[in-house]
């Protein structure tokens, strides 16, 4: 089973808007990772937060963590065209040491013009 | 900037061939990983290394062989491919030097097996 789920699966919103993606997980994690994915390309890291953060920003994104409850939250705020995309959390659980990434089946992000 | 490269972008195989992807990494990192990543399923490890000759089982291991006799070329084969591998294969790089380090990815290569 996925370590990482997002949720929603699909966003789609207009330019100016924020968009938030949530992941939630189910072990115990050394850090929580996001990713980009334009669409047939690879993906392209955006923040690591580890499991004694509780925020982070970046640019216009926000990452937050909530051990807890096992869930991690991604804000883009006021998105653009081009932040148009799949986005991805992956955790790197305290079992699989820091090598295993575990990847969810990601959020598409349409931003409209 | 950190350069993982692939070495095609498509490729189309024939059921029964013995199937070769080659990454090169530029970062001198330790660490390099294959996954396979499919609609609704994410990504999924196939193998990593953590060094030269070094090689461990990923989660989807069944049907693939890894090779890595220099520390920047990690290969992936598909000892006899079947359609059940056509898929994005990609391939990723990370630093060992610290444990919360990103993966660095290439563009991928989408391969279909016929």
């Amino acid at each position: 089973s996925q370590q990482g789920e997002e949720d929603p699966q699909a966003l789609s919103i207009q330019e100016g808007e924020n968009a938030t993606m949530n992941c939630s997980y189910k072990t115990s994690i050394n850090n929580l990772q996001w990713y980009r994915q334009n669409s047939g390309r690879g993906l392209v890291h955006l923040i690591l937060i580890r499991s004694n953060e509780r925020e982070k920003h970046s640019g216009r994104l926000r990452v937050t963590l909530d051990t807890s409850k096992k869930s991690s939250s991604l804000l883009i705020t006021a998105s653009r065209a081009a932040d148009t995309a799949s986005y991805f959390c992956a955790t790197a659980p305290i079992s699989g040491g820091y090598n295993k990434l575990i990847f969810g089946a990601g959020t598409r992000l349409a931003v409209h013009p | 900037d950190v350069k993982v490269t692939q070495s095609s972008r498509y490729l189309v195989k024939r059921t029964g061939e013995k199937v070769f992807l080659e990454c090169v990494q530029d970062m001198d990192h330790e660490n390099m990983f294959w996954y396979r990543q499919d609609p609704g399923l994410g990504l999924r490890l196939i193998y990593f290394s953590y060094d030269v000759k070094m090689k461990e089982k990923g989660d989807i291991p069944e049907g693939y062989s890894v090779s890595r006799e220099k520390k920047e070329r990690f290969s992936l084969i598909l000892e006899s491919a079947s359609t059940n591998q056509t898929s994005m294969y990609l391939c990723a790089g990370r630093r060992q030097a610290s444990g919360n380090q990103p993966q660095h990815f290439g563009d991928g290569t989408r391969l279909s097996i016929l």
